[in-house]
């Protein structure tokens, strides 16, 4: 079946540095989410990419989806500690309505 | 906030009992979703329902079955309860803004389910 796999599993940063996780999907996706969630708290939606080669920003964050819509990435430009979290990409395939999760990547800033 | 309830928030049970989460939603949405979050493995879809009565597997469907009577309510039971389903379970709903490639998932706050 679909696998969707991140890495890296966790990131410790200084805040004020760069951090990006990878997102890599073993079938060819429709579409790609973002979601982060909080220590104690619930997956919250960030942002969907549908395009071949689409980018997105938002704010410090940028959002890619690779050409042969099989990866993605988010970088966060210079971390605060606000940006505390689990971040999980999640693919859909055909159009679907079923979102395959990958694992996470889990971000630290030190302040 | 996408009007997404689930209960009971925290739970406790033994090994063998039947055990139902609910999840309730206040804004007729089509599509709701069962997940379980576990460490390493990120959500995991368990049951999805596409409509009333209209319901299907997830990857990790095998011990849970589901029931939507009515478009706000979708529940999931665990039959008889394993320590392997002790996991964070959570409901999510769908706003589909139409067309391919649309659906964030909205969820739930969670149900923190411990098998004994």
């Amino acid at each position: 079946g679909q696998q969707v796999m991140q890495i890296p599993q966790y990131q410790h940063v200084q805040e004020g540095e760069d951090f990006t996780t990878y997102c890599n999907s073993s079938t060819t996706l429709s579409n790609i989410q973002w979601y982060k969630q909080r220590p104690g708290g619930h997956p919250v939606f960030l942002i969907q990419l549908v395009k071949s080669g689409e980018v997105k920003k938002q704010k410090r964050l940028t959002f890619q989806f690779g050409e042969a819509k099989k990866n993605s990435s988010l970088h966060i430009t210079a971390t605060q500690t606000t940006d505390v979290g689990t971040y999980f990409c999640a693919g859909t395939v055909d159009y679907g309505q079923n979102f395959v999760f990958g694992p996470g990547t889990r971000l630290s800033v030190l302040p | 906030d996408a009007g997404i309830t689930q209960s009971p928030r925290h739970k406790v049970t033994e090994t063998g009992t039947p055990v139902t989460l609910r999840c309730h939603q206040t804004e007729n949405h089509r599509y709701m979703y069962w997940y379980r979050q576990d460490p390493g493995h990120g959500l995991r879809l368990i049951h999805y329902s596409y409509g009333v009565k209209d319901t299907d597997k997830g990857e990790v469907s095998d011990g849970y079955s589901v029931s939507r009577s009515k478009t706000e309510d979708f529940l999931l039971t665990l039959e008889s309860a394993t320590s392997s389903q002790t996991s964070v379970y959570f409901c999510a709903i769908s706003r589909l803004a139409g067309g391919p490639g649309t659906g964030e998932l909205f969820f739930g706050e969670g149900s923190r389910l411990t098998v004994l």
